[in-house]
């Protein structure tokens, strides 16, 4: 496709339960972004990828979360034990190598119950 | 973690009003931009602007970048219905994340 894709759209979990959310970027693209958006705030950065290998994690809040991005292309956002604080909209961004400009996705809404 | 200060959180304005909004930082930033939110999307770029003192145009959109590099507006004139919808400025240090504001919610009234 020609944007950023992310899957699910929605996810329901239950407290303590793992869950994986996935992003696929625009083609060609080497950097990706995941943010964290809470109901009316702004997206709050994560962690960035340059290619496979995370340039940037300071956003993590904690060591449940985790990601990946083994062949440079799709990410997966892991997060372990999930608590109901977890609950937000997870966006997902990329750009291509040059260009300042990131492409943001649909994002996935987390439910944890 | 760091968000930028937006104002106003949410506007009223009746169609074909001229509306400005605006973000403040304590935080020095290189790139200032500003996105547009709609409801179960991403944000998309309207405008970004790359030096002190620039005031960039984009269609009824004008943004400006701060002297002191801490601030940034942006002016929409003539609304029309589609304009609604939630605007974030966002800032970028020399790291690549983006630091974005907390949002106006705008509504246009026919």
């Amino acid at each position: 496709g020609a944007g950023v894709s992310q899957t699910p759209s929605n996810k329901v979990t239950e407290k303590g339960k793992y869950v994986e959310l996935r992003c696929d970027p625009i083609s060609g693209h080497t950097a990706l972004y995941w943010y964290r958006q809470s109901l009316g705030q702004g997206p709050e950065f994560l962690i960035y990828f340059q290619g496979t290998g995370a340039a940037d994690d300071s956003g993590l809040p904690n060591d449940r979360f985790f990601a990946v991005r083994p062949e440079g292309s799709v990410s997966t956002l892991k997060i372990q034990r999930t608590e109901r604080g977890d609950s937000a909209v997870y966006l997902c961004a990329s750009r291509s190598g040059a260009a300042d400009t990131q492409y943001f996705g649909p994002g996935t809404r987390l439910t944890v119950l | 973690g760091q968000q930028l200060n937006q104002s106003p959180q949410s506007m009223f304005i009746q169609e074909g009003e001229d509306v400005s909004m605006n973000c403040t930082s304590s935080s020095i930033f290189n790139t200032w931009l500003w996105y547009k939110q709609d409801p179960g999307e991403g944000p998309v770029l309207l405008i970004a602007l790359y030096k002190a003192g620039e005031l960039t145009s984009n269609g009824r959109l004008t943004a400006q970048f701060g002297i002191t590099r801490k601030d940034s507006f942006l002016n929409i004139s003539a609304s029309i219905p589609s304009d609604v919808g939630i605007y974030f400025c966002a800032g970028r240090s020399t790291a690549r994340q983006l630091t974005f504001g907390s949002g106006t919610q705008l509504t246009v009234l026919p």
